[in-house]
């Protein structure tokens, strides 16, 4: 059975420019969640989704971030424009109500020079 | 507040030795606590998790994990630790389906 999945694994871009990060949950699973983990504040809980619904998304730091998930086998975090200070390691979760435990993805390591 | 407090932000043990790694919690009730560990350059890996029930928690890779609610604790440990083990490790608690983590503690294995 496939864990959750993220692409792309390395994303380098310059200051500016957009950057899309995707995630496919695990089958069956009705909760996503996106992280970001950087040195300084470790993993930040930036949004989740329940049955593709934002439900709290109080950790995305400012305006240049938006997240999506239009069906239950897809989400996107999107950054436009990114600045340097967005360089972290940005991962995926999703996890199945009852059972509560999150599963994660490998993470995207997303440079902004 | 509800917060989850890894005391230890390192802990060195030689290979083969047992290993305790701490973590404590604030909640009002009883709550789901897991722990993960995240090697070098991977996403986090789910090692065992507590809901109710058995207070002593078996996981993979060899660890187990101890609810004590009178300590508000949740404590990882391990027998005899593997180089293999040399990770960080992140204490989790469950608040209506997100997850407060603790800061993390680094293992270095001395071999």
């Amino acid at each position: 059975d496939a864990g959750v999945i993220q692409s792309p694994r390395h994303e380098v871009t310059e200051m500016g420019q957009e950057v899309t990060l995707r995630c496919k949950p695990i089958s069956g699973h009705d909760y996503l969640f996106w992280y970001r983990q950087t040195m300084m504040r470790g993993l930040e809980l930036l949004i989740y989704f329940n049955n593709n619904v934002p439900i709290d998304d109080s950790g995305m730091p400012e305006d240049r971030f938006s997240a999506k998930m239009p069906n239950a086998s897809f989400s996107t975090l999107k950054i436009q424009p990114s600045e340097p200070r967005d360089s972290a390691v940005y991962f995926c979760a999703s996890s199945l109500a009852g059972l509560r435990a999150q599963y994660f993805g490998p993470g995207t390591r997303l440079l902004v020079l | 507040a509800q917060s989850v407090t890894q005391p230890d932000i390192h802990i060195t043990v030689s290979e083969g030795a047992s290993l305790e790694l701490r973590c404590n919690y604030s909640y009002g009730a009883t709550p789901y606590l897991f722990w993960y560990v995240q090697s070098p350059g991977q996403g986090l890996q789910l090692l065992l998790k507590y809901f109710s029930g058995d207070t002593l928690v078996q996981g993979i890779k060899g660890f187990e994990a101890e609810f004590k609610r009178s300590q508000s604790s949740f404590n990882l440990r391990k027998p005899s630790v593997h180089w293999s083990d040399a990770a960080e490790y992140f204490c989790g608690m469950d608040s209506s389906y997100k997850l407060i983590f603790g800061s993390g503690t680094r293992l270095l294995v001395r071999p």
